[in-house]
């Protein structure tokens, strides 16, 4: 069954402005990662929060873990057009086959305005 | 130089029909993946192979198989192709360490007639 809820499903801002999207989650992790995907293209791996950190930057990208609410917030700063994307949650689990596995969320459609 | 390509990008076929999508990647990674990525963006994990070994095997269909002939390539054969099938289908693949992040390729979109 599906592990990460994003939250809201669709964000629409202006150009430097920043972004927040929300992650959601239902059982034990050993690290949660968030995704970009272009229109029409693969997934791109943006960062990785083990299940024992609760915040990590690179470059424009925070991104926050709150195991104890299970949920996770991923901040784009000072948006750029390039940045309209989906951006996705994955949660991997913290045993057996499901730690090689990553569950997906539903995305947040974000659109970044010129 | 593409870390993980997946050919053919596009595939419309019939219903009934039997197809093949292919996966190669050069990242020298141990474990590979097929997702599919339903209309409503709902990315599903269907397959992983690590080291030619199938070690996830979610509730899919058997008409669908994954075939690796080494560790650089999974394909994924269809049979029996229905209109349900369609979707687009992403390979992957990561070093085989638990959690580790996955190399996407570009996707199939495969439409059923």
């Amino acid at each position: 069954s599906q592990q990460g809820e994003e939250d809201p499903q669709a964000l629409s801002i202006q150009e430097g402005e920043n972004a927040t999207m929300n992650c959601s989650y239902k059982t034990s992790i050993n690290n949660l990662q968030w995704y970009r995907q272009n229109s029409g293209r693969g997934l791109v791996h943006l960062i990785l929060i083990r299940s024992n950190e609760r915040e990590k930057h690179s470059g424009r990208l925070r991104v926050t873990l709150d195991t104890s609410k299970k949920s996770s917030s991923l901040l784009i700063t000072a948006s750029r057009a390039a940045d309209t994307a989906s951006y996705f949650c994955a949660t991997v689990g913290d045993s057996g086959a499901g730690s090689y596995q990553l569950t997906f969320g539903k995305g947040t459609k974000l659109s970044v305005i010129p | 130089d593409t870390a993980v390509s997946q050919t053919p990008k596009y595939l419309v076929t019939q219903m009934g029909n039997d197809k093949s999508i292919k996966c190669e990647q050069n990242l020298g990674h141990d474990t590979m993946y097929w997702y599919k990525q339903d209309s409503k963006k709902f990315l599903k994990i269907m397959f992983s192979y690590n080291n030619k070994e199938l070690i996830i095997n979610e509730t899919v269909p058997n008409r669908f198989s994954p075939k690796s002939p080494d560790k650089a390539h999974l394909n994924l054969h269809i049979n029996s192709l229905e209109l349900g099938d369609s979707a687009v289908y992403f390979c992957a693949s990561s070093r085989a360490v638990p959690g580790n992040e996955q190399f996407f390729g570009p996707g199939t979109r495969l439409t059923v007639l």
